[in-house]
């Protein structure tokens, strides 16, 4: 009874690489949310997806940074050219189809990105 | 837009003892969810309780009960009898009906005194 995986769990990149940070939801759920955090301050809402759909982008930077979540696979949060200030961790979250929905949203580990 | 507001950015209790923390909200929506969640040093997050807030009856799970004022929109968590595991950050957060994001506010960070 797997709950929700992010892997890297670390990450550290070279100012102007890429992250790419991957996400698999709890079984039969097919809504994710990423989730930024930094340092000493509260989760802040990047983007809302369904398998092939993104649902809510609204939270996401419009530069650098980019959402996926196929038909097959993970869920992946990729940011280009990384910059020192994009050193947070970030949290995935899923829950089920609204039917079955108990308001909950199930987070993982989160993935630390330290850019040097 | 919905905004969560924890007006505490630090609480500390003695061992045994109770605490509450704070917790506000804004919303035009009549059917949501509320919850507090935990953040350990780990950075797990737990969810520790939640609230329908079509439920008058406050939530309550063992140590931990809320004070839901629905018109004031306020959602305060009280911890009995606090234990040095209770020590973390503490997120309250609400969400609307359906499948839409969670939005939380910015912490308290509660520390426990032995």
């Amino acid at each position: 009874n797997a709950g929700v995986m992010q892997n890297p769990r670390h990450l550290v990149r070279r100012r102007g690489q890429e992250a790419r940070l991957r996400c698999s939801p709890m079984k039969g759920h097919s809504h994710v949310y990423w989730y930024r955090q930094l340092p000493e301050e509260g989760l802040k809402f990047m983007v809302y997806l369904q398998k092939e759909n993104i649902i809510d982008e609204s939270g996401m930077p419009k530069e650098r940074f980019s959402a996926e979540f196929p038909k097959e696979g993970p869920s992946i949060l990729r940011i280009q050219q990384v910059v020192r200030g994009d050193s947070a961790a970030y949290f995935c979250a899923s829950s089920p189809r609204d039917r079955r929905s108990t308001g909950e949203l199930f987070f993982g580990e989160g993935s630390r990105l330290t850019v040097l | 837009a919905q905004t969560v507001t924890q007006s505490q950015p630090e609480m500390s209790v003695q061992e045994a003892e109770t605490v509450t923390l704070s917790c506000t909200y804004d919303t035009s929506e009549s059917d949501y969810y509320l919850f507090w969640y935990k953040q350990p040093p780990s950075r797990q997050m737990i969810l520790v309780i939640r609230q329908e807030a079509y439920k008058q009856q406050n939530a309550t799970e063992n140590r931990f009960s809320v004070n839901f004022q629905k018109a004031a929109k306020s959602f305060s968590l009280k911890i009995s009898d606090s234990q040095l595991g209770d020590a973390a950050m503490y997120f309250c957060a609400y969400r609307r009906s359906g499948n839409t994001p969670l939005v939380f506010g910015k912490g308290t960070r509660l520390s426990v005194i032995a």
